[in-house]
């Protein structure tokens, strides 16, 4: 199957902090990618919807000016986290969309924000 | 996209079949029953997916009853890596892969040796 990854596998941060994911689709060209935050035994909250050369669409009650995206290229999307706080931390999951409605998810990123 | 419903938590016995109920009693006649899994600290992984037949493949088989309102997957043999959140979701299929995706909150499968 299609392969997404991600960047750092797991990051800890000072506060104020900019931190940086990426989310590659390696055997895919993917337009639009989806990126989640998943905190300690919740589920999968979707946070916004990547968009290849254009804006990205935020969930309500995601700041998007504290998470910023790019998607830049039809395999790379980037999430920064701008001047991450504790609350921020939590895992981090991209997904890349293929053939019939499938969806792929990269392995994750633990941030972890002092 | 339609809701699901999931019982919160399950056992199993290695070795034993799994069997993983949903119901989603309003589903659209294009949407289809997809299944994904996602073991601790990982992403959610893919593990099969049906419009209204049975369907079967190396990880999983999906039992979809007639009137389409619920659907059972079922691992044959668990396996104590079988251990995970399994996540039902309800949705249009499209080429284009677009359409956002949201989760409910899923079975966590305990497999016990």
């Amino acid at each position: 199957g299609a392969v997404v990854s991600q960047h750092p596998s797991r990051v800890i941060c000072k506060s104020g902090t900019s931190v940086k994911i990426e989310c590659r689709s390696l055997d895919f060209q993917a337009t639009t990618m989806f990126w989640y935050r998943q905190f300690p035994k919740q589920s999968l909250m979707l946070m916004a919807t990547s968009n290849e050369g254009s804006k990205a669409t935020y969930e309500q009650g995601v700041e998007k000016d504290k998470f910023l995206i790019n998607h830049a290229s039809l395999t790379l999307s980037t999430l920064t986290v701008a001047s991450a706080h504790p609350e921020d931390s939590s895992f981090y999951i991209c997904s890349a969309g293929g053939q019939g409605g499938l969806r792929f998810f990269g392995p994750g990123t633990r941030l972890t924000v002092l | 996209d339609a809701k699901t419903t999931q019982p919160t938590s399950m056992d199993c016995a290695e070795g034993r079949a799994a069997n993983l109920p949903c119901n989603h009693s309003t589903i659209s006649g294009n949407e289809y029953v997809y299944w994904y899994r996602q073991i601790h600290s990982q992403g959610p992984q893919y593990i099969i997916h049906g419009l209204k037949n049975n369907e079967t493949n190396e990880m999983a088989s999906l039992i979809i009853t007639e009137d389409r309102k619920s659907s059972t997957l079922i691992l044959p043999h668990a396996t104590l890596r079988d251990t995970a959140v399994y996540y039902c979701i309800v949705r249009v299929a499209n080429s284009g892969g677009y359409q956002k995706v949201t989760f409910g909150t899923g079975t966590k499968l305990q497999v016990i040796p």
